[in-house]
């Protein structure tokens, strides 16, 4: 099946310093990379959507100048969250879509972010 | 009213019963169905896509009810291997590939 990797896999990190996560698709090109947020015993939130060559689709109420997002390439997107605060610590997810239609999505180990 | 929303849980369930779960969904023009399992720190895996005439996958029977907009999973037989948090998940209006998530349904199987 297809492989989403994610890295770091955990980071701790002083408030106020900026923090960057890794999304690659290993085994397929993805057009459309998402990017979630899951807190304890909480759904998965979407946060944005990552389109390849163009700006990034935020959510509502997800700050774009906070979590900055970088689709450079079909295989690579990048979440970088800056000036970090402890209440940004959170399980984050990224997933890749390979058909488009949302039943091949596939998703990254997941970062496990700590701001302390 | 959620998007979605599932029983959050837990389901204590001995080994080898059969358990049921629901979950409904706001939007009646959702097009898109599927259930994901997440083990605790893990990333959700795609468990099964629901379809409109139910389907079925091994042990796993998912059925779709859109006049009461609600899907289902019946897990027979269950294993100590499917303690896991069952995510009910459907696509977003006017998008095929954004997808809205329950906050999950905690089984757990005990021997």
């Amino acid at each position: 099946g297809a492989v989403v990797s994610q890295h770091p896999s955990r980071v701790i990190c002083k408030s106020g310093t900026s923090v960057k996560i890794e999304c690659r698709s290993l085994d397929f090109q993805a057009t459309t990379m998402f990017w979630y947020r899951q807190f304890p015993k909480q759904s998965l939130m979407l946060m944005a959507t990552s389109n390849e060559g163009s700006k990034a689709t935020y959510e509502q109420g997800v700050e774009k100048d906070k979590f900055l997002i970088n689709h450079a390439s079909l295989t690579l997107s990048t979440l970088t969250v800056t000036s970090a605060h402890p209440e940004d610590s959170s399980f984050y997810i990224c997933s890749a879509d390979r058909d488009r239609g949302g039943r091949e999505q596939y998703f990254g180990p997941g970062t496990r972010l700590t701001v302390t | 009213r959620k998007e979605v929303e599932q029983d959050p849980g837990p389901f204590n369930v001995p080994e080898g019963a059969t358990v049921a779960f629901n979950c409904t969904y706001s939007n009646s023009a959702s097009q898109s169905f599927f259930w994901y399992r997440q083990d605790c720190r893990k990333e959700p895996k795609l468990l099964m896509s629901v379809y409109s005439s139910g389907n079925e996958d091994g042990r796993f029977t998912a059925q779709l009810n859109r006049a009461s907009q609600y899907i289902s999973l019946l897990i027979r037989d269950s294993k100590l291997s499917d303690s896991a948090t069952y995510l009910c998940v459907v696509n977003r209006l006017n998008s095929n590939y954004q997808l809205i998530w329950g906050a999950g349904t905690k089984l757990i199987i005990k021997p």
